[in-house]
């Protein structure tokens, strides 16, 4: 079974500072990839995705991520962040041809100050 | 228009109830969600459905029972609901099986 770790648990930055949210996943085969944000009591939002293709991904709202497939890792990148960006992260992993097993990591708690 | 609306939003009971949770999705998905996301913010898939078919069952207590009328709802009924039980629960949809999975609002029940 695929798993998903998110070394950050709880970031703090003020507000222009860059942000990098690490995510590293172990699974054999080929996975997709998901970042999803959760707002303070709202429901999660799909950041951006990972299926083939270019590896650096842009999304929604200036963030980014990067699939690096020798390190398993799918890292968010932001240059800089806002104080909106106070929310929690979460990056998923999907074995491709292997279901719907939409696997979370236990997230990143991002507080940005002003 | 909501995408995945499911309601209640909130839910405050008592130990012992039984109590539902209904969810639609007017997307034209074939493949439904639940996932609990308990008091840590863990995210874990509880049930999924495609073309009203159950294809993932993940290790639930059998006080569960997800229905599926048609492709467009999938509904959650809880018996006899347990203090542990509390934690929101999100419904979620995708085109088919391994697509994007767009989320719900949630529902946050509170068994007291």
């Amino acid at each position: 079974a695929q798993s998903v770790s998110q070394h950050n648990h709880h970031v703090i930055l003020s507000e222009a500072a860059s942000l990098e949210l690490g995510c590293n996943y172990s699974y054999g085969g080929t996975v997709n990839l998901f970042w999803y944000v959760q707002y303070p009591g709202q429901h999660l939002q799909l950041l951006l995705k990972y299926f083939s293709g270019d590896p650096l991904v842009k999304g929604i709202k200036g963030f980014e991520a990067e699939f690096i497939k020798s390190k398993f890792s799918f890292n968010l990148r932001k240059p800089s962040v806002q104080w909106s960006d106070t929310a929690e992260y979460f990056c998923a992993v999907n074995p491709t041809g292997g279901g719907n097993k939409l696997t979370f990591g236990t997230g990143t708690q991002l507080k940005v100050e002003l | 228009d909501t995408a995945v609306s499911q309601t209640p939003k909130y839910l405050v009971t008592q130990m012992g109830n039984d109590k539902s949770i209904k969810c639609e999705q007017n997307l034209g998905h074939d493949t439904m969600y639940w996932y609990k996301q308990d008091s840590k913010k863990f995210l874990k898939i509880m049930f999924s459905y495609n073309n009203k078919e159950l294809i993932i069952n993940e290790t639930v207590p059998n006080r569960f029972s997800p229905k599926s009328p048609d492709k467009a709802h999938l509904n959650l009924h809880i018996n006899s609901l347990e203090l542990g039980d509390s934690a929101v629960y999100f419904c979620a949809s995708s085109q088919a099986p391994g697509n994007t999975i767009y989320f719900g609002e949630g529902s946050w029940l509170t068994v007291v």
